[in-house]
């Protein structure tokens, strides 16, 4: 299994200019979670997902879209990159909510 | 709120000494506990999951105990080695209005010397 993975694994953006942040599981998971993690700050959740078809916003949502079409999936999308959105960004997979949580790489974001 | 604090921030410990990492949270209304390690610049890494019902969880030369009476984790690492040199962090499974998430410890940056 590959596990969790992300792409890509840095990422320089203008302010303005939108991307999307790719996440891929093959371990059959039905949770799926974005995090950013800041200095400082820790990780905080941005966008969940509990299953195909359905996501949920988490604590810092604004500015970022999410959507679930396949199982193994989910991308995040951002939609005018700003400079408060440098971070590193990292995907997480679960058989649930309260299950064990698997981490990918990460992809370190930067906004000019 | 739910916070989640880590003590210490940072250690320095010589090989192959036992050592003991803290974990402390607010709110005891937790559905479980996990801890993670994360190696400068790379992502997390699973290393123990304990069930908000279990006291005490043993992977190798890791053992995470849990009191949720007094909001307490603690990872202990027996005889120390270089390659655990990294970040570790705890994290409490909550269920908020935010959704289900993890609230992430902001971490113990360990350094195991030669």
């Amino acid at each position: 299994n590959a596990g969790v993975t992300q792409t890509p694994k840095f990422q320089v953006l203008k302010t303005g200019q939108s991307m999307t942040l790719q996440c891929a599981q093959d371990m059959n998971h039905e949770y799926m979670s974005w995090y950013r993690q800041d200095p400082g700050m820790g990780l905080r959740l941005i966008h969940y997902s509990v299953g195909a078809g359905i996501t949920d916003q988490g604590e810092v949502p604004n500015g970022y879209n999410v959507s679930r079409s396949t199982t193994e999936d989910f991308p995040l999308r951002l939609l005018s990159a700003a400079p408060s959105q440098t971070s590193v960004y990292f995907c997480a997979s679960g058989t649930g909510a309260f299950n064990e949580q698997f981490f990918g790489p990460g992809t370190r974001l930067t906004v000019l | 709120k739910q916070e989640v604090t880590q003590i210490p921030a940072a250690l320095s410990v010589p090989e192959g000494e036992n050592l003991v990492l803290n974990c402390s949270f607010t709110d005891s209304a937790i559905y479980n506990l996990q801890w993670f390690r994360q190696d400068p610049g790379k992502g997390l890494t699973s290393l123990l999951l304990i069930q908000s019902s279990q006291r005490e969880q043993t992977s190798g030369r890791l053992n995470a105990s849990l009191d949720k009476s007094s909001g307490r984790s603690t990872l202990y690492i027996a005889a120390s080695q270089p390659g655990d040199s990294a970040t570790y962090l705890c994290a409490v499974h909550i269920l908020t209005g935010g959704g289900n998430k993890l609230t992430f410890g902001t971490g113990t940056q360990l350094k195991v010397e030669l």
